[in-house]
């Protein structure tokens, strides 16, 4: 199975700073087609998880342009610009590349 | 608008089964793989299987391979997780999604214990 490992952030981060969550994958999450398979979640307190990326870089529909991410093939990037109260909560990767699909353990971020 | 509404969750002893619906709207559930996903309490997120459109397809975990079934009736647009000899490490929030992870349910709790 790919494992999936993320980072821990230096909480609490002031309002308006930015933020970068860091995920590494046991394995290349490049694809034949040439994307890479990796996907970014917020789950806010009490919430369902809501896809802020997928194909690493691609914003998911009315997701803020304060989210970006960025990567390699193992090693990826989540970039929170201007946080606000509202991007509070635990952040995970997940790899899409083959099965089973794996999670990241969560980082979680909160605001000062 | 798209919804997916879980149903079925509750209190299970060891051993025992439980059928869980998620009933899907606001787009045409045909054209769409979907998936579960588990969260036990105060953990992570876990994958646990996923359909093709057709439900012609189908991939688990291997925890959960020979004991869970996932299904799907296009006809009603809805998508089910039939699950047997239920473990007490089963217990978990089962989220219903779509195959992309852009759309999710609510949750629904299954707590295995005697």
């Amino acid at each position: 199975d790919i494992v999936m490992t993320q980072g821990v952030l230096p909480n609490p981060v002031p309002s308006g700073e930015s933020a970068s969550i860091t995920c590494r994958s046991s394995k290349s999450l490049v694809y034949k087609d040439g994307k890479t398979y990796l996907n970014w979640f917020l789950q806010r307190p009490g919430q369902s998880p809501q896809l802020l990326t997928y194909w690493m870089s691609t914003r998911a529909s009315g997701v803020s342009d304060r989210f970006s991410g960025s990567g390699s093939g193992t090693y990826f990037t989540l970039k929170i610009s201007r946080v606000r109260a509202e991007d509070a909560g635990v952040y995970y990767c997940q790899q899409v590349r083959e099965y089973p699909w794996t999670f990241g353990g969560g980082t979680k971020l909160e605001l000062k | 608008e798209v919804q997916l509404v879980e149903s079925g969750g509750g209190l299970v002893q060891p051993g025992r089964s439980m059928k869980l619906s998620c009933a899907a709207s606001g787009f045409t559930f045909s054209n769409y793989g979907m998936a579960w996903v588990r969260q036990a309490p105060t953990k992570g997120l876990e994958w646990v299987a996923t359909i093709s459109y057709d439900g012609s397809s189908t991939y688990y975990r291997d925890s959960v391979k020979g004991r869970f079934t996932i299904s799907r009736d296009n006809a009603k647009s809805t998508l089910y997780l039939q699950m047997n000899s239920l473990r007490s490490e089963d217990t978990a929030t089962y989220y219903c999604t779509r195959r992309a992870l852009d759309y999710w349910g609510q949750g629904v709790m299954v707590t295995v214990s005697s």
